[in-house]
């Protein structure tokens, strides 16, 4: 069965600091996609960013991106200039490739101090 | 905002009750998927729906059940509600966008079972 584990349960981080959270999973699976989500305390739950496994290229988005490292299956999310609003409830989750079952991690806990 | 909503946003019941959780989907989105997450922890997959039809579960025993309606609504029930029961459940629906599925979460509805 697909895991997900997510070894840091809380992060903090200084405004306009950069923070790394990790994630690691483990899958026989070629084809699948890998995701990071942001849960804010109001509770819903909002796609940061994705990753194809079959592309070798990190994703981007905007202040967000990540370090796919496919032979360690490692899937870590950097956020730049960290701002207050960033401060959440991140998930690290992977799907199979075709399924819509999402497999999540723990999380961990964004803290952003002013 | 997703475009997803869930309705109630909290609810009490008591062991042994019957419980109905209903979401609305954006339209157009004919998957929905229902979550499980206890507190401290990362979502759970309880099943899914396609086109009405169940299309895939977790691992949760058949007293989870659930309906989906053509106008993009849906409905989670849960019978013999245990303590364990005690969760927030989210729902999701899916899109597929250039061979991507992308999964819209809704704010959830926290169950307490006492």
């Amino acid at each position: 069965a697909q895991t997900v584990t997510q070894s840091q349960p809380e992060m903090s981080v200084q405004e306009a600091e950069t923070v790394t959270l990790s994630c690691t999973y483990d899958t026989s699976e070629s084809d699948y996609y890998l995701f990071w989500y942001k849960q804010p305390p109001s509770r819903q739950m909002i796609l940061v960013i994705r990753q194809e496994a079959y592309k070798q290229q990190n994703a981007t988005e905007n202040r967000f991106s990540v370090n796919f490292q496919k032979a360690a299956k490692s899937f870590s999310l950097k956020i730049s200039d960290s701002q207050l609003g960033d401060a959440a409830m991140y998930f690290c989750a992977y799907t199979q490739g075709g399924s819509e079952k999402l497999v999540f991690g723990k999380g961990t806990k964004l803290t952003v101090n002013p | 905002e997703t475009g997803v909503t869930q309705s109630p946003t909290h609810l009490i019941k008591t062991r042994g009750q019957q419980v109905t959780l209903r979401c609305s989907s954006q339209s157009g989105h004919n998957t929905v998927s229902w979550y499980q997450q206890a507190l401290g922890q990362g979502p759970q997959f309880i099943f899914q729906y396609y086109r009405e039809e169940e299309n895939g579960r977790g691992n949760f025993p058949p007293r989870f059940s659930g309906l989906q309606f053509p106008n993009y609504s849906s409905e989670l029930n849960v019978n013999a509600l245990e303590l364990d029961d005690s969760a927030l459940y989210l729902c999701a629906s899916s899109i597929t966008s250039g061979g991507f599925i992308e999964q819209f979460f809704g704010p959830g509805t926290r169950l307490t079972v006492l």
